[in-house]
């Protein structure tokens, strides 16, 4: 089946550690992006990338890194500078060619820090 | 001021029931616009594109009014399974194609 998988669903992390968030399509998608979603609230942009070993910060980057080594794959690293990361975070990713093309969400990964 | 502003609800209704949700946005150069439904805990999926003229697609039509920068979707005949927030979406002009959400509106239809 193609699409986006995220891993793990759950994720639970001390304060001061580092984790890596896993996101992985088979869709042949060019961009790829990681939102952030918090209670009662919209999404918000982290990183994107359009191009592989090429990535652009969002609204929101600072406390996180991104890697696009391959283009089936872009991981997302909440490090401890990143003061309140315990959200849902979202991968995205959408065909470039064409114009305008539906961005597809993998199935989310929630964080807690304890 | 939120570049998407929607009003949160809960908009409670019964089914079959009409509803209407409203969105604005403030940059008058936003170049797409969408409706995405999210339920619980789940990843948002698109619902349906908005488009100058109006689109329908089912129960559900979407209107855009770029003077106004007001989007707006109604659901006619509401379904229980409708229960979800929607989520009101516009792009950036550039090629990045960046979706900016808005908070979202959260739909209880009741039997």
């Amino acid at each position: 089946d193609g699409g986006i998988t995220q891993s793990p669903k759950y994720l639970f992390r001390k304060e001061g550690q580092n984790v890596t968030l896993s996101c992985e399509q088979n869709l042949n998608h060019d961009a790829m992006y990681w939102y952030r979603q918090d209670p009662g609230q919209g999404l918000r942009l982290i990183y994107y990338s359009q191009i592989v070993n090429d990535f652009q910060k969002g609204d929101i980057a600072e406390g996180y890194s991104v890697s696009r080594e391959k283009k089936e794959s872009f991981p997302l690293t909440v490090t401890s500078a990143q003061k309140n990361p315990t959200a849902f975070y979202l991968c995205a990713s959408r065909l470039l060619a064409g114009g305008y093309n539906e961005q597809f969400f993998g199935p989310g990964t929630r964080l807690t820090v304890l | 001021r939120k570049e998407v502003e929607q009003d949160p609800g809960p908009f409670n209704v019964p089914e079959g029931a009409t509803v209407a949700f409203n969105c604005t946005y403030s940059n008058s150069a936003s170049q797409s616009f969408f409706w995405y439904r999210q339920d619980c805990r789940k990843e948002p999926k698109l619902l349906m594109s908005v488009y100058s003229s109006g689109n329908e697609d089912g129960r559900f039509t979407a209107q855009l009014n770029r003077a106004s920068q007001y989007i707006s979707l109604l659901i006619r005949d509401s379904k229980l399974s409708d229960s979800a927030t929607y989520l009101c979406v516009v792009t950036t002009m550039d090629s990045s194609y960046k979706l900016i959400f808005g908070s979202g509106t959260r739909l209880l239809v009741r039997p």
